[in-house]
C-alpha cells in the first residue's frame, strides 16, 4: 500500500540523547516535511524538502535537522533531546512542493517523542 | 501575526448536521484546507477551496468568503465514525501551510 512509514512509533529518550525519527515514502512525491503536534496547538512546521537534494527551516526548526539525500527518506535529527521537545511528529509529503496552489499532504502515522 | 481560529471542542447528535467555522488572518491567501484526523492517526486530506462558495462531497461541504477570512465546513448526517478533530490550515502568500489547533468534535447517539 502506498504511502508514508514513519518509525519508532514511540520512544522514550533520556535529555542530551541523540534521537533520528525516519520517514520513508512511497509515492514519488517530490516535496516532504516535518511537522509537531501538540496538545492545543496547530500543527507547526519543523524543516520541509521542496526536493531532493534541499531543505528549509519551517517555523521551528531550532534542534532538529534533516537531510534529504534522495526522493523516498527525510529523517529528522535531535541532535541533543530536551524535554520541550516531547511531542507527536508526523513527517508528509506531497507531489509538489511550495509554490502549488492545492498542495494535499498525506501524512504518516505519527512517532511520539517523550523526552525525560 | 498569523492567526487561525475554530472552536475548540463541539457536540453533536449522531444524524444531524454540524457546522465547524473557521476564521483567518494571513499574509496572503493561496487556499484553505479542511483535514480530519481521528484520535492517535495521522490527518487526512477532506477538502481544498482557493475561491470563494461551497464545494460540496458527498455528507461533507466546505464554503469560502475571502472578503470575510471565514470557512467552514459542514457535515451532514452524522455518524459516529465522524468524532474525530477537524483541522483548518490556509497557505499564505509564500505557500506555507498554517494551521488551527483543530476542533475536536464528539458525536453522541
Amino acid at each position: 500500500i502506498a504511502g508514508i512509514t514513519q518509525a519508532p512509533t514511540s520512544q522514550i529518550l533520556a535529555a542530551g540523547r541523540r534521537m533520528t525519527l525516519r520517514c520513508t515514502q512511497d509515492m514519488r512525491h517530490n516535496a516532504m516535511y516535518w511537522y509537531r503536534q501538540d496538545l492545543g496547538l496547530g500543527l507547526r512546521l519543523i524543516h520541509y524538502s521542496n526536493t531532493a537534494g534541499t531543505t528549509g527551516k519551517g517555523e521551528v526548526p531550532d534542534g532538529y535537522s534533516v537531510s534529504r539525500a534522495n526522493t523516498d527518506d527525510f529523517p529528522l535529527t535531535l541532535a541533543s533531546a530536551v524535554p520541550s521537545q516531547t511531542s507527536v511528529y508526523f513527517c508528509a509529503s506531497s507531489r509538489t512542493g511550495e509554490g502549488s496552489g492545492a498542495n494535499v499532504l498525506t501524512f504518516g502515522a505519527g512517532s511520539r517523542l517523550t523526552v525525560l | 501575526g498569523q492567526n487561525i481560529d475554530q472552536p475548540t471542542e463541539m457536540t453533536a447528535t449522531e444524524g444531524a448536521i454540524v457546522q465547524i467555522n473557521c476564521t483567518y488572518q494571513t499574509s496572503g491567501f493561496n487556499g484553505l484546507f479542511w483535514y480530519q484526523q481521528h484520535a492517535g492517526e495521522a490527518p487526512t486530506f477532506l477538502s481544498y477551496n482557493v475561491l470563494d462558495g461551497l464545494e460540496e462531497k458527498g455528507r461533507f461541504s466546505s464554503f469560502l468568503s475571502r472578503s470575510k477570512g471565514y470557512s467552514y465546513l459542514l457535515l451532514k448526517e452524522l455518524q459516529m465514525k465522524d468524532s474525530a478533530s477537524y483541522l483548518c490550515a490556509v497557505a499564505d502568500s509564500n505557500y506555507q501551510l498554517i494551521w488551527g489547533a483543530g476542533t475536536k468534535l464528539i458525536i453522541k447517539p
